[in-house]
């Protein structure tokens, strides 16, 4: 299993435009969870998703974010407009058994 | 609500040293306890679990104990190595709720010197 994959690993856009972050779950697990890491603010946890519908979006910041799940091997975060204070890593997680999850290797977004 | 408190990092160890992360809780209800690694450029991965009081998490020499009457979770090993530097995050999730969303704490960086 190739385990969780997200892409772009990094991404450097300009303020205003907009940013997609994608995210391949593990084959069979039926949560998915998009994270932000800071210094600032440690991890974050976004929204979440059970079985392609979200669950639990209030962590998300503001309705610059978005997130989807149109099928159960593929999400989607996005950002539009994005902003400076935007720049954090992202992780996708999929869950294999309470409390257990499979992180990906994350996407450092840059907004300059 | 729920919140998980580490100790200030970050720790700095000589190899072959005993390492102690203080880790404590608050939370309603009897709920499951975590420890995650990161490593640098890495995602976080489960290290150790424990699902109910006085169990013992355990695995690659790390031990973590379910203390229910001091609501704990310290993360210990007997002897670090240069190879166990990374983050260590505490987390609970909590089984009264239909929430299945992991609470982290902040994070305790280790750093282990040859």
């Amino acid at each position: 299993d190739a385990g969780v994959i997200q892409s772009p690993r990094h991404e450097v856009t300009e303020m205003g435009q907009e940013v997609t972050l994608r995210c391949k779950p593990i084959s069979g697990h039926d949560y998915l969870f998009w994270y932000r890491q800071t210094m600032m603010r440690g991890l974050e946890l976004l929204i979440y998703f059970n079985n392609n519908v979200p669950i639990d979006d209030s962590g998300m910041p503001e309705d610059r974010f978005s997130a989807k799940m149109p099928n159960a091997s593929f999400s989607t975060l996005k950002i539009q407009p994005s902003e400076p204070r935007d720049s954090a890593v992202y992780f996708c997680a999929s869950r294999v058994g309470e409390g257990v999850r499979t992180f990906g290797s994350g996407t450092r977004l840059t907004v300059v | 609500g729920n919140s998980v408190t580490q100790m200030e990092g970050p720790v700095t160890l000589s190899e072959e040293a005993f390492l102690t992360i203080n880790c404590t809780y608050t939370a309603t209800g009897y709920p499951s306890l975590f420890w995650y690694v990161q490593y640098p450029g890495e995602g976080l991965q489960l290290l150790l679990k424990a699902t109910k009081a006085d169990d013992k998490g355990s695995n690659k020499g790390f031990e973590a104990t379910y203390r229910k009457e001091t609501t704990s979770f310290h993360l210990e090993k007997g002897s670090v190595q240069v190879s166990d530097s990374a983050v260590y995050f505490c987390a609970l999730l909590p089984m009264d709720t239909g929430r299945r969303a992991l609470t982290f704490g902040s994070g305790t960086r280790l750093q282990v010197q040859p």
